[in-house]
């Protein structure tokens, strides 16, 4: 069965750190990836997304994020983090048209 | 304004009653998904629905049914049989092979 993985489940950065979540998937075919995000109280939000093409994909809010298929990774980044960034971010998975799944989630707190 | 529209945004239940939770999209989209998301255990599908009429299990729909007689309408029908039902559940719709677009949730709690 598909599946994917985050392998952080609860980040606490400094402001202006350098952020990387880890997301790896189980499907050795064509996929569509993406990352959403949780902000408290908001509904999820797309904050990038990998279809075809160029492996490094850029999304809102400076974030980043680079499909290494050879890993079968789709690791997310920022290079300076803000307070605001503070959520819940998933990595999803859509293995050829079939249903999305996604990962259990990575909890970001951000001290200011 | 479109988008998706889920409602009630709080629910209440006793314990061996069914309830039905309501989405509803304008969004003209194809595909509807329904997920529960718990604390620690992220967004699992329940059920999704690539087209009218036609719905597939997902990997926790035991205690769940669903219909989709109308594009815009994917309600969800938390039966009795659910032994822990208290969560909150997110619908979803997508433009095939496009990213999905989620409604604002139902928390559910079981009283």
């Amino acid at each position: 069965a598909q599946s994917v993985s985050q392998h952080n489940h609860h980040v606490i950065l400094s402001e202006a750190a350098s952020l990387e979540l880890g997301c790896n998937y189980s499907y050795g075919g064509t996929v569509n990836l993406f990352w959403y995000v949780q902000y408290p109280g908001q509904h999820l939000q797309l904050l990038l997304k990998y279809f075809s093409g160029d492996p490094l994909v850029k999304g809102i809010k400076g974030f980043e994020a680079e499909f290494i298929k050879s890993k079968f990774s789709f690791n997310l980044r920022k290079p300076s983090v803000q307070w605001s960034d503070t959520a819940e971010y998933f990595c999803a998975v859509r293995v050829r048209d079939d249903k999305i799944i996604f990962g259990k989630g990575t909890r970001l707190h951000i001290l200011p | 304004d479109g988008g998706i529209t889920q409602s009630p945004k709080y629910l209440f239940r006793k314990e061996g009653q069914n309830v039905t939770l309501s989405c509803e999209q304008n969004l003209n989209h194809d595909a509807m998904y329904w997920y529960r998301q718990d604390p620690g255990q992220g967004l699992r599908l329940i059920y999704y629905s690539q087209i009218v009429n036609d719905f597939q299990k997902g990997d926790i729909a035991e205690g769940y049914s669903v219909s989709r007689e109308k594009k815009e309408s994917f309600p969800l029908t938390v039966t009795s049989a659910q032994k822990n039902p208290t969560a909150f559940y997110l619908c979803a719709s997508e433009d095939r092979g496009n990213e999905a677009f989620f409604g604002q949730g139902t928390r559910l709690t079981v009283v």
